[in-house]
């Protein structure tokens, strides 16, 4: 079936450090890949996306790459900020499964000045 | 920029209440969808909803659990009889089309605590 692993944290980062947030997902047809954040209050956004297998999503700073060969799509910042600080969320759908999504546990980022 | 809103933000009930989650969906999307999340666990798919009825449910969304949408705008989870087991945030969410590639927009979600 369908599932995402996600990194589990709480992760503390200074500012300016680097940021990876691991994330690999099992899939039984052709999954969309995607990183929800959600800061303090609000609901999940859409950080980034990719489609296809070797898209690399970006947004804000953030990069992730989909990697069909070791199922993976991990979370990536060069240079963090206080205001990166929240919830990371990856998650998958999939075109065997309908509409719904696949979600991993969360990882909450706090970065300190 | 339009947005996802649900209410109430915090809901506290005793075993065996009903309980009636709300959520207004972004006003030109027609797929919405519950949401769960048990402390320190994934978020899990509940149901979706397209066209005034159930398109999709998981295991998880039992004969205790309905949806409606009661009107042009609103979109409710209801909980017939709570257990403490149903403590968990709920999100809505909802999407302009369903296609795998394409985002759902997410509300910021419902802590239900049950006593």
């Amino acid at each position: 079936g369908n599932s995402v692993t996600q990194m589990e944290g709480p992760v503390t980062l200074s500012e300016e450090a680097f940021l990876t947030i691991n994330c690999t997902y099992t899939a039984t047809g052709y999954p969309s890949l995607f990183w929800y954040v959600q800061y303090p209050g609000e609901g999940l956004q859409l950080l980034l996306k990719a489609t296809k297998a070797d898209d690399k999503g970006s947004n804000k700073g953030f990069e992730a790459t989909y990697r069909k060969e070791t199922t993976s799509f991990h979370l990536e910042k060069g240079s963090v900020q206080v205001s990166d600080s929240a919830v990371y969320f990856c998650a998958l759908s999939d075109t065997n499964t309908g509409n719904q999504f696949y979600f991993g546990t969360g990882t909450s980022l706090t970065v300190i000045p | 920029e339009p947005e996802v809103t649900q209410t109430p933000s915090h809901q506290v009930t005793q075993m065996g209440q009903e309980v009636i989650l709300r959520c207004v969906p972004i006003s030109n999307h027609l797929y919405f969808y519950w949401y769960r999340q048990i402390l320190g666990q994934k978020v899990e798919f509940l149901v979706s909803f397209y066209n005034n009825e159930i398109s999709e449910k998981s295991e998880i969304f039992d004969d205790q659990f309905s949806v409606e949408r009661p009107d042009g705008s609103n979109f409710t989870l209801k909980i017939r009889s709570t257990k403490l087991e149903d403590s968990a945030m709920y999100f809505c969410a909802s999407s302009e089309i369903v296609l795998a590639n394409y985002e759902q927009y997410f509300g910021p979600g419902t802590r239900l605590t049950v006593t």
